[in-house]
């Protein structure tokens, strides 16, 4: 059963242009959210959360949104460059009665073309 | 601070051997979480700590594998008999407390069970 899917094992975007990674969750008790950037015998490196009581939040380059309602968010990487190809994985955390684990996502090759 | 540290970065061994991964969380922190990446799941938990007590096992796919966190600054993940369908990259993964949920992963663990 999972909890958090990424339907899109890979994506190839251009350079200069915007990479969308997408993540649905299927727990409404999902307090909080963040994304994990991994590069290959690297262990994964946090990038950008956001709490359920937003709907975005912004660092730099990034953007992550959060469509509650739909049980939906979104990595945003604008404008994409190469160095941004890796692995990317959604993970949540779960609220009191959950504990303080994160569920991660299968992650989604973002592949950035120059 | 040197980060998450893990031991040895790669295992080859025989099916039916033990094998036992290491694992030094950064200091100070009290949550530890062992996670298992492979192709077809992504990152999978698999059991996690909270000053040193096991806190959720949950995801121990089965009685060949244990866990223990003897002290704040050590923990191994242990599988005896492994078997082939074992092969993963196993990772460790630290965070300061339940607020600063961003976990610190170890750069992993390659095993392979031939």
């Amino acid at each position: 059963d999972q909890q958090v899917k990424q339907n899109s094992p890979s994506l190839s975007v251009q350079e200069g242009r915007i990479s969308i990674l997408n993540c649905d969750y299927t727990n409404s008790m999902f307090d909080y959210f963040l994304w994990y950037k991994k590069y290959p015998a690297e262990g994964p490196t946090f990038l950008i959360s956001i709490s359920s009581i937003k709907d975005k939040n912004e660092d730099g380059r990034f953007t992550v949104f959060l469509n509650k309602s739909a049980k939906h968010l979104s990595l945003h990487i604008v404008p994409s460059q190469p160095g941004d190809s890796a692995v990317y994985f959604c993970a949540a955390r779960g609220g009191w009665e959950y504990g303080n684990k994160l569920v991660f996502g299968a992650g989604t090759i973002l592949r950035v073309k120059s | 601070d040197a980060g998450v540290i893990q031991s040895p970065r790669h295992e080859v061994t025989e099916m039916g051997q033990e094998v036992t991964l290491r694992c030094k969380p950064i200091s100070g922190h009290d949550y530890l979480f062992w996670y298992r990446q492979t192709m077809m799941r992504g990152l999978e938990l698999l059991i996690y700590f909270n000053n040193n007590v096991p806190i959720d096992d949950s995801g121990m796919p089965e009685d060949r594998f244990s866990a223990k966190m003897p002290n704040a600054s050590f923990s191994t993940l242990k599988i005896q008999p492994s078997e082939p369908r074992d092969s993963a990259v196993y990772f460790c993964a630290s965070s300061l407390d339940r607020v600063n949920t961003e976990a610190f992963f170890g750069q992993g663990t390659r095993l392979t069970v031939v």
